[in-house]
């Protein structure tokens, strides 16, 4: 089955750890995602790629960082300066010429 | 800068009709979104709308005015397990993997 999976769904971390969420693929899509929500709130981008081997900052970057060495994967790694990473993390991807996103089961990261 | 509004809640009865406004006002416009988002779960696609006008599909139907920055979402026949999060989202420039802001979500309840 294509499709976007996300793990683990649960995660829990000690404060100053950082840790490296998992996003993968199977729908050749070229676009690829992160995105927080909080509770009650929208989702709000963190970063994205267009291509393998490049990735564009979104709107609340600082504390975070991806890589995207593969088409099928775009991990994100929050990191000890992020100063309230305790949130639900949703990746997406889209294809070219498509302008729906389609979104993992996310990752509830909870910094005990 | 960006903004989308839409209201936080709203309740509605069993086998109603019930409309959610999301109102825009972005640096540019390529078209808008509606998700449906259960609690815990990711986002689903429900419709995009690019050109003013409704488009229906099935019991639900979504309209957008381009130049009132308008747009809303129209549920019929209310089920229960339409109680979930709808998240407009708007797409504001012409790359065809650029990024979708959204608004913080209405979210939804069904009463018996």
């Amino acid at each position: 089955d294509g499709g976007i999976t996300q793990s683990p769904k649960y995660l829990f971390r000690k404060e100053g750890q950082n840790v490296t969420l998992s996003c993968e693929q199977n729908l050749n899509h070229d676009a690829m995602y992160w995105y927080r929500q909080d509770p009650g709130q929208g989702l709000r981008l963190i970063y994205y790629s267009q291509i393998v081997n490049d990735f564009q900052k979104g709107d609340i970057a600082e504390g975070y960082s991806v890589s995207r060495e593969k088409k099928e994967s775009f991990p994100l790694t929050v990191t000890s300066a992020q100063k309230n990473p305790t949130a639900f993390y949703l990746c997406a991807s889209s294809p070219q010429g498509v302008y729906e996103q389609f979104f993992g089961p996310g990752t509830r990261l909870t910094v005990l | 800068g960006q903004n989308i509004d839409q209201p936080t809640e709203m309740t509605a009865t069993e086998g109603a009709i019930v409309q959610i406004n999301c109102t825009y006002q972005t640096s540019g416009f390529n078209g808008l979104f509606w998700y449906q988002q259960h609690a815990g779960e990711a986002p689903t696609f429900l419709s995009y709308n690019v050109l003013d006008g409704l488009e229906e599909k099935g019991r639900f139907s979504s309209f957008l005015s381009r130049s009132k920055g308008y747009s809303y979402l129209l549920l019929k026949e209310l089920q229960m397990k339409d109680s979930a999060s709808y998240l407009c989202a708007v797409r504001p420039d012409y790359s065809s993997a650029s990024k979708i802001i959204f608004g913080s979500g209405t979210r939804l309840s069904i009463r018996p």
